[in-house]
């Protein structure tokens, strides 16, 4: 299972650290992602970051401002979100892999 | 980043009834390690979504046998072969192979 939470309004300008914890399989094992839907449209891989937490990688629109993480010991990812635009606006879901198992996301919600 | 293309945008089908949605990429999806990282996914209203289909024609676990996927190259497809009520909701592919992974525009099923 994963479980997303830190979504939350905020302004334009500010910051959000999302976290999923994870269950049921060990977070070390897995290349873990997040993803992210305007809500009633598409979906947009944001970040990944490999099974040793040595390789991070991000899409164009969020590099430098989104950092992605992981505390094997806590089975837990993050991603900090920083300098948020409106058009960051959207559900962020947690993904497994290549899409093997979501979360049920988080609302992050940006707006003056 | 690679672009996938999907057709049709909508489908109404009759229960009972085959259904079919074509993908393309504007990349060839072999990767280097000999795979190609196609996958299918499902997302009914208010969920997250789930994946149905990996490495083009390989159905995850608990997908019934009525779905299948084929193709290769830049040209791929998901046949239903008898629509249920349950299968209504945005079907999405999804390539894996270069970064970022990207999605389809999905493909909105409902039931005539």
């Amino acid at each position: 299972q994963l479980a997303e939470s830190g979504g939350d309004f905020v302004q334009p300008g500010g910051s959000l650290t999302l976290s999923c914890v994870v269950s049921g399989f060990s977070l070390k094992d897995y290349w873990m992602h997040w993803v992210r839907q305007v809500p009633g449209k598409g979906l947009l891989w944001v970040s990944r970051i490999n099974s040793d937490g040595t390789l991070e990688a991000y899409v164009d629109s969020v590099r430098g401002r989104f950092t992605i993480s992981r505390d094997d010991a806590k089975n837990t990812l993050h991603l900090q979100m920083n300098n948020l635009r409106v058009e960051d606006t959207a559900v962020y879901y947690c993904v497994r892999g290549l899409g093997d198992l979501w979360g049920r996301g988080t609302l992050v919600s940006v707006s003056s | 980043d690679v672009v996938m293309s999907q057709s049709p945008l909508s489908l109404s089908v009759t229960l009972g009834q085959p259904a079919s949605i074509s993908c393309r990429s504007s990349q060839g999806l072999l990767h280097t390690d000999k795979n190609t990282y196609l996958n299918w996914f499902h997302q009914r209203p208010g969920q997250s979504p789930r994946r149905l289909i990996y490495k083009i024609s390989n159905r995850d676990s608990g997908v019934p046998d009525r779905f299948s996927g084929s193709g290769t190259g830049t040209e791929f497809t998901l046949k239903i072969n008898r629509v249920e009520a349950d299968d209504v909701g945005i079907y999405y592919c999804m390539q894996g192979t270069h970064w970022p992974p990207t999605f389809g525009q999905g493909t909105r099923l409902e039931i005539k």
